[in-house]
């Protein structure tokens, strides 16, 4: 049972555009929303997050859209880099507790 | 060091066999967690210790898997009986008191079972 479902799972963006990755999640207790970037062989590093109470956070190039009425949310990555090339990981957890659900990753590839 | 340590990184064992893969978190960090991640998923929680004493332990599959963190720093994650089923990087992670607060994770502990 995937509580936290995550599209597309792969996905190709050139350099200097925008990269989207999508989010939704079943279960309302869900109060933090946290997205992971991976890359190879190393951990996930917390890159934003953002809480029901807010429709939108911006850091530097990224920011997540939160949709709380559709149980939604996106990352967007503007002027996407090769260097932004890694997994990325939403998800998701109640009450600040850090017991994460995870969605099941997109692989973004940024091409010169 | 500065960040949270695994050992092993990589650890191929035959099926059977019983393991240890050892975590040392961030100094001063009193939360403490377990993810495993099969390749192409998402990390799955496991357990999460705060001090010495598992406060959650629903993600564990079964009772082949056990972990412990008797003076409330290193945690060990134990799997007996292993299983091929049981392949998959092996994540730790900590976080300091306190909620909202970020975790941090580990390079992680690739097992393979043959």
């Amino acid at each position: 049972q995937q509580q936290v479902k995550q599209s597309p799972q792969s996905l190709i963006v050139q350099k200097g555009g925008i990269s989207i990755i999508n989010c939704a999640y079943e279960n309302t207790a869900f109060d933090y929303f946290p997205w992971y970037q991976q890359f190879p062989g190393k951990g996930p590093a917390l890159l934003i997050a953002i809480r029901p109470d807010v429709s939108e956070k911006k850091e530097g190039r990224f920011t997540i859209s939160f949709n709380k009425s559709a149980k939604q949310f996106s990352l967007h990555i503007m002027d996407s880099q090769p260097g932004d090339s890694a997994t990325y990981f939403c998800a998701a957890s109640t009450g600040g507790y850090q017991k994460v659900t995870f969605g099941i990753g997109t692989k973004l590839q940024v091409i010169p | 060091g500065a960040g949270v340590s695994q050992t092993p990184s990589n650890k191929v064992t035959e099926k059977g066999k019983y393991v240890e893969l050892r975590c040392d978190p961030i100094s001063g960090h009193t939360a403490l967690y377990w993810y495993r991640q099969s390749l192409g998923q998402g990390p799955e929680f496991l357990i999460y210790f705060q001090g010495t004493g598992a406060a959650d332990d629903s993600g564990l599959p079964n009772d082949r898997f056990f972990a412990v963190r008797p003076e409330g720093s290193v945690s060990t994650l134990k799997i007996q009986r292993t299983e091929r089923g049981d392949s998959a990087v092996y994540l730790c992670a900590s976080s300091s008191q306190g909620t909202g607060n970020t975790i941090y994770f580990g390079e992680g502990s690739w097992l393979t079972v043959v």
